[in-house]
């Protein structure tokens, strides 16, 4: 079955600071990765995705990742980050019995 | 952008009593539906998976008799959580597909239930 493991529990950063969180996933075939966000209070929206083609995904509000097939990675990135990123992001793995399966999450809190 | 809506966005219920939640996609037709549960600070774990005119397909260690799930339309699907217990206190999360080759899912807002 596959699985996805998100190591950074909660990253406090300072505005402009850059990001990485890392995301791991187990192999299981064709893989279709996920980054969504949950802000404080709303719900859950799509970061970007990643199903073929390049591995470098951009998606929105500056935030990028890279699928790195041999480190089975998918790790999100933002070169400077606002006090508006704060919020929650989930890593995440379309399964071969079509479920999306998620990590545990990572907290992110900004400094102003 | 498609959007999907829960209803009620908060519920207080008493031990013993049953209480609904709806899961709404509102501008596409969602042949699957996904409900979703989440613990404070942690990750979003897959209940179960409604097809629509089908019984739903629970993940292991959830009471099908508990929750009860019914996606009556493409647009529609319900969670009743019966015989609540304060351990069912949960937030409650529901996702739509609009197709089976579509792999995006598109979130409600969830459903704070807390039950007292």
């Amino acid at each position: 079955a596959q699985s996805v493991s998100q190591h950074n529990h909660h990253v406090i950063l300072s505005e402009a600071a850059s990001l990485e969180l890392g995301c791991n996933y187990s192999y299981g075939g064709t893989v279709n990765l996920f980054w969504y966000v949950q802000y404080p209070g709303q719900h859950l929206q799509l970061l970007l995705k990643y199903f073929s083609g390049d591995p470098l995904v951009k998606g929105i509000k500056g935030f990028e990742a890279e699928f790195i097939k041999s480190k089975f990675s998918f790790n999100l990135r933002k070169p400077s980050v606002q006090w508006s990123d704060t919020a929650e992001y989930f890593c995440a793995v379309y399964s071969s019995a079509s479920k999306i399966i998620f990590g545990s999450g990572t907290r992110l809190s900004i400094r102003p | 952008g498609a959007v999907v809506s829960q209803h009620p966005s908060r519920v207080i219920c008493k031990s013993g009593t049953s209480v609904k939640i709806e899961c709404r996609s509102l501008d596409f037709q969602a042949t699957t539906m996904f409900w979703y549960r989440q613990f404070p600070k942690k990750s979003l774990m897959l209940m179960a998976t409604s097809n629509e005119g089908s019984k739903a397909t629970y993940e292991q260690g959830v009471e099908k008799d508990k929750f009860l799930i019914n996606h009556a339309s493409l647009t529609l699907s319900t969670l009743t959580v019966t015989s609540a217990h304060p351990e069912d206190s949960s937030f409650y999360i529901c996702s739509a597909r609009p197709g089976q080759e579509n792999y995006e899912q598109y979130f409600g807002p969830g459903t704070r239930l807390t039950v007292t």
